[in-house]
């Protein structure tokens, strides 16, 4: 069974930062793995998705890197603003198809 | 729609009784998958519908948790004589294909009594 785990659990940093958070999961036989961003009490929004056939991936101030040999990701984001505080969940999937979830990693950034 | 809906956003319910939660994923994804998130624990898995293929309903909890995809699009999750640890958000999300990325609607929060 595919277990996630997100380090750290939360994250409090200065406006201007950057923010680095780790993603590690047992089984490195998956398809892709996906980052999220979830806001309190609102649905999951998706930041980026790598295919396991990817070393990274990149959108804006967003970089995600994939080592599935290691099974580990890391999710970069350059010069952290106060709107980037929220949960960023990290998900894989495996050949079952589904996402399996970290326990997300609750960032924030002080203004 | 644009993205992935879900109604009710709320729905607060009595315990014993039969609530139904509905998806409307976004148009011509065939995959369908539902979650759930409970207080204070991570996301788990409950079911996953692709085309016209026989559902994954592996994550279910109970006999009491069933879901259908009427026409290859909107999906109802249905949970019968609802108890106390049902309270959870339950989260849909639709892919074009197996294994692409998923996009999640807002969510119903469901609260039983």
């Amino acid at each position: 069974k595919q277990e996630v785990t997100q380090i750290p659990a939360a994250l409090s940093v200065p406006e201007g930062e950057n923010l680095v958070l780790n993603c590690s999961f047992t089984d490195s036989a998956i398809y892709n793995l996906q980052w999220f961003r979830q806001d309190p009490g609102k649905g999951l929004t998706s930041l980026l998705l790598i295919q396991s056939s990817q070393r990274e991936q990149t959108s804006g101030r967003l970089n995600a890197s994939l080592d599935k040999s290691s099974g580990r990701s890391t999710l970069y984001i350059a010069a952290s603003q106060p709107g980037d505080s929220a949960t960023y969940l990290c998900a894989v999937i495996s050949d079952d198809y589904k996402l399996s979830f970290g326990a997300g990693t609750t960032v924030t950034v002080r203004a | 729609g644009a993205g992935v809906s879900q109604s009710p956003s709320n729905k607060v319910t009595e315990k014993g009784k039969d609530v139904e939660l509905r998806c409307d994923p976004i148009s011509g994804h065939t995959a369908l998958y539902w979650y759930r998130q409970s207080l204070g624990q991570g996301l788990e898995f409950l079911i996953y519908f692709q085309g016209n293929s026989a559902p994954d309903k592996s994550g279910l909890p109970s006999d009491r948790f069933s879901a259908e995809r009427t026409g290859g699009s909107v999906s109802t999750l249905t949970i019968q004589r609802t108890q106390q640890e049902d309270s959870a958000v339950y989260l849909c999300a639709s892919s074009s294909v197996a294994y692409n990325e998923q996009f999640f609607g807002p969510g119903t929060r469901l609260t039983v009594l």
